[in-house]
């Protein structure tokens, strides 16, 4: 039963404008979440992450919510750019197990010039 | 180098074979993690070591043997591998087990 889940395996949007990637989990324990993004043949880097003390984390063109009550979290990234097409996962971990991620099945973003 | 490197990036290997996956960390970091992302499941962690102590053994099979001889080397060592282990293999490394994790480039494990 996966814990993290993104139910949108692809995603399409136009040069410019707003991506917005969701993510849910089902756990209730965690309190970490972070976003990596993956280029094919390459390992994922890390993006950005929130804490569950926050409701909102900004960083350039990235912006992540985490809605705790609805156990949702998304990321948007504005303006987008066709650099950004690439796999984005969301991860979670639990309070004092923060080395233990666990991850979603990943979007494919593909931002069309 | 720089980062987080993983050798090779492509394996072959029959079901009776042994082989080592490598993973060096240039990072100085104290924490290297094993994943594997089979196709259309989300990364899995399979072994996690701090200052070379195995920390976390998420329940994987004893045909995959890890080893740490130090803070930034990894190995996994492969034997009588099934074709179900055909996946893409991770590495990463963080400085301490609480800090952002670091992902190398991955070795695509085929097993025939």
């Amino acid at each position: 039963d996966q814990q993290v889940k993104q139910n949108s395996p692809s995603l399409s949007v136009q040069e410019g404008r707003i991506s917005i990637l969701n993510c849910d989990y089902t756990n209730s324990m965690f309190d970490y979440f972070l976003w990596y993004k993956k280029y094919p043949a390459e390992g994922p880097t890390f993006l950005i992450s929130i804490s569950s003390i926050k409701d909102k984390n900004e960083d350039g063109r990235f912006t992540v919510f985490l809605n705790k009550s609805a156990k949702h979290l998304s990321l948007h990234i504005v303006p987008s750019q066709p650099g950004d097409s690439a796999v984005y996962f969301c991860a979670a971990s639990v309070a004092g197990a923060t080395n233990k991620l666990i991850f979603g099945t990943g979007t494919l973003l593909a931002v069309q010039p | 180098e720089t980062g987080v490197t993983q050798t090779p990036r492509h394996l072959v290997m029959g079901m009776t074979n042994k082989k080592s996956l490598k993973c060096e960390q240039h990072l100085g970091h104290n924490a290297m993690y094993w994943y594997k992302q089979s196709a259309k499941k989300p990364l899995e962690l399979m072994f996690v070591y701090s200052l070379e102590e195995r920390v976390e053994n998420n329940s994987v099979p004893s045909r995959f043997s890890p080893e740490c001889p130090n803070s930034s080397h990894l190995f996994l060592h492969l034997h009588t591998l099934q074709p179900e282990d055909s996946a893409l293999y991770l590495c990463a490394s963080s400085q301490e087990l609480t800090d952002t994790q670091y992902f190398g480039p991955g070795t695509r494990l085929t097993v025939l």
